[in-house]
């Protein structure tokens, strides 16, 4: 079974600032991914970054960056330079690879807000 | 290219009523995976279609069911509604299973 786990309560960062949101996994699958998704009041869930289990490199897109640490089943996204439009709530979530599924397994989510 | 679709927005159900909620994926994905969430439970996995096929499924009563056609469309139905059917569904469709899954924007459901 998968395990996200989201403990931060909200979290607020200055404009222009950066910002580490954690997030901790638990699995048995050899073969996993792990996604991070940005959830604005509107609902939608929009894509931010992913990182595959047998990644040397750590993810990077844009300001974001992910921040893995396989040994300690951590998987935290880094925001640098953070924008008033980043406040909204961020989940981190993993999927088996080894099967053929498309599966999603969420954490609780973390709210950000950005001060200007 | 278009995004996932996902109608109606809003709904609003009495209690013992049925629903169905349709879900457009992005063109050429065949996988569409729905999830209901709500603010004491989270993000919850309802179930996977391909290809018309029910790949996977998450712990939900029988209520819950859903269908694929043959342009990779899908809907969800719940039967008989419950209050606690209460929630955000969301519909995503991924390309592979190693790829990011694209959402839609969500249908609120409120049972009263």
């Amino acid at each position: 079974a998968q395990k996200i786990t989201q403990t931060q309560p909200g979290m607020f960062v200055q404009e222009k600032e950066a910002v580490t949101l954690d997030c901790t996994y638990d699995t048995s699958d050899q073969s996993y991914g792990l996604f991070w998704y940005k959830q604005p009041s509107s609902g939608e869930m929009i894509f931010l970054i992913y990182q595959g289990s047998y990644d040397e490199q750590n993810a990077t897109e844009g300001r974001y960056s992910l921040n893995f640490q396989k040994a300690r089943k951590s998987a935290n996204l880094v925001i640098s330079a953070s924008q008033l439009g980043d406040s909204a709530m961020y989940f981190c979530a993993m999927r088996d690879l080894t099967g053929a599924n498309s599966k999603l397994t969420f954490g609780k989510g973390i709210t950000l807000s950005v001060r200007p | 290219k278009a995004g996932v679709t996902q109608t109606p927005r809003y709904l609003i159900k009495t209690r013992g009523q049925q629903v169905t909620l349709s879900c457009s994926p992005i063109s050429g994905h065949r996988s569409v995976s729905w999830y209901q969430q709500t603010p004491g439970q989270g993000l919850q996995f309802l179930f996977e279609y391909f290809s018309e096929t029910q790949r996977n499924k998450g712990n939900f009563p029988g209520r819950f069911s859903g269908r694929q056609f043959s342009n990779s469309r899908s809907e969800m139905n719940v039967s008989t509604l419950e209050l606690g059917d209460s929630a955000l569904y969301l519909c995503a469709s991924t390309l592979m299973s190693s790829s990011e899954a694209f959402f839609g924007q969500g249908t609120r459901l409120t049972v009263v």
